[in-house]
């Protein structure tokens, strides 16, 4: 197995719902990113998870809620949205501080109505 | 300010044509560097990484790593229509830890038949 797979494809929320964006990898990778990139933009960090523990948040907001239940899981939980959160969320992996190459989910395309 | 900069595009070139993507960085410690290929609307794949001044050929593609010159390239010979995408450079954060990335805006490719 060697891809990155997020959950759901595609997201519709309104401001005031709580929802959460799931990213799996079965590769043995002990790093775990997540981004957001907005349309004709590069992809921005927001958390970085190291062995399961948050080494990177930049800045976000605390309406993003990161969480890495274990090695293969990571989860963004949203709550309180504002439209200009809409945007397509990427998660990535890599294998370890010794590797650098580093992989992309297919993403989940959020829309806060 | 770690900065990666690429010309935006559009690059037009025609089918079977060598297409030439260029970049440059600002880190002169930065030692990883990587090609994303990004189609509209999906998320990046990684097709190249380099680590050493030279060049790195995989099939169509052939990365160029100039560190002196603070630059990096990406040929892709026989350019086809199905290589139209956006290209995105990113340079590994050695400042930072954890290995996260730092993209420049990327430079839209467009291949005619």
């Amino acid at each position: 197995d060697t891809e990155v797979t997020q959950t759901p494809k595609h997201l519709v929320m309104g401001m005031t719902n709580k929802k959460s964006l799931k990213c799996e990898q079965h590769m043995g990778h002990r790093a775990m990113y997540w981004y957001k990139q907005k349309a004709k933009k590069p992809p921005e960090l927001m958390f970085v998870y190291s062995y399961e523990k948050l080494s990177i948040n930049e800045s976000v907001p605390s309406r993003f809620s990161p969480e890495c239940p274990n090695s293969s899981l990571l989860n963004l939980h949203l709550h309180a949205l504002q439209p200009e959160d809409s945007a397509l969320y990427l998660c990535a992996s890599r294998l370890d501080r010794s590797y650098n190459e580093q992989f992309f989910g297919p993403g989940t395309r959020l829309t806060v109505l | 300010q770690k900065e990666v900069e690429q010309n935006s595009g559009p690059l037009s070139v025609p089918e079977g044509a060598i297409a030439s993507l260029n970049c440059t960085y600002s880190d002169r410690g930065s030692q990883s560097f990587f090609w994303y290929r990004q189609y509209s609307g999906k998320s990046p794949e990684l097709i190249m990484s380099i680590y050493s001044n030279g060049d790195k050929e995989d099939g169509r593609f052939t990365a160029q790593l100039n560190k002196a010159s603070q630059y990096v390239s990406l040929l892709i010979r026989d350019s086809q229509p199905s290589d139209s995408a956006t290209y995105l450079c990113a340079v590994r954060n050695y400042g930072g830890s954890q290995g996260n990335l730092i993209f420049g805006k990327g430079t839209k490719l467009s291949v005619k038949p």
